[in-house]
């Protein structure tokens, strides 16, 4: 199985900040990487798909990246909304895998 | 409007079974695989599997090939998972979700819980 290994598992930042939460495959899984946020009692939304892609109306100030097996979210002038568990996925291979989990809390 | 309607919660007694459903509405249900995915209280997120509504075919992850069965209906547009020989590792949150490259829908859980 493919790992994703996702850090930090939390995070306090203050509104305009800009955050930053990567995860690590394993293995090479190309651009086949999606960002999630969930909020507590709700379904995750996608933010990210293939790996820097925009999900329809995400704001902007989400962005995602890739260097080699190492994959970033972004979040410029970070929000009080933005609280929420964020989550990646890899969808390269079966068994489809999630990161661990990244808390964001704001100050 | 793509909606993903799922039953409500279900309490199941340990060794026994629960299925839950996934009704969709808003799209010709045979377009899309449906994914189901675990989320055990207070952690994260795990991939069971998915159905193609259209020929019935199913993929699992090894770890859910003998806990889960997916099925779908496509004369009621819904999916299914059955969850069997339940313990209380199964206690969590089932989702389903329509999962592309581009776009998501989710189902809103289903909470089962096994107690006895």
């Amino acid at each position: 199985d493919i790992q994703m290994t996702q850090s930090p598992a939390s995070l306090s930042a203050s509104p305009e900040e800009i955050v930053t939460i990567t995860c690590q495959a394993s293995q090479d899984i190309g651009n086949w990487l999606a960002w999630y946020q969930q909020k507590p009692g709700k379904s995750p939304q996608l933010l990210i798909y293939s790996a820097t892609s925009l999900a329809d109306g995400i704001p902007s100030r989400f962005s995602g990246s890739r260097s080699g097996t190492q994959y970033s979210l972004k979040i410029s002038r970070l929000q009080v909304e933005d609280t929420g568990i964020y989550y990646c996925l890899q969808r390269y291979s079966n068994p489809w895998t999630f990161g661990g989990g990244t808390k964001l809390e704001l100050k | 409007e793509v909606q993903l309607q799922q039953s409500g919660p279900e309490v199941g007694r340990p060794g026994s079974s629960v299925k839950i459903s996934c009704k969709a509405s808003g799209y010709t249900f045979t377009d899309y695989v449906m994914n189901w995915v675990k989320q055990s209280p207070g952690q994260g997120l795990e991939w069971i599997g998915w159905i193609d509504p259209e020929y019935g075919s199913t993929d699992y992850a090894e770890k859910f090939k003998k806990k889960a069965t997916l099925t779908a209906d496509t004369s009621s547009n819904t999916a299914y998972i059955q969850l069997s020989s339940l313990t209380s590792e199964d206690t969590a949150t089932y989702f389903c979700a329509i999962i592309t490259t581009r776009f998501d829908y989710w189902g809103q859980g289903v909470m089962v819980t096994v107690s006895s």
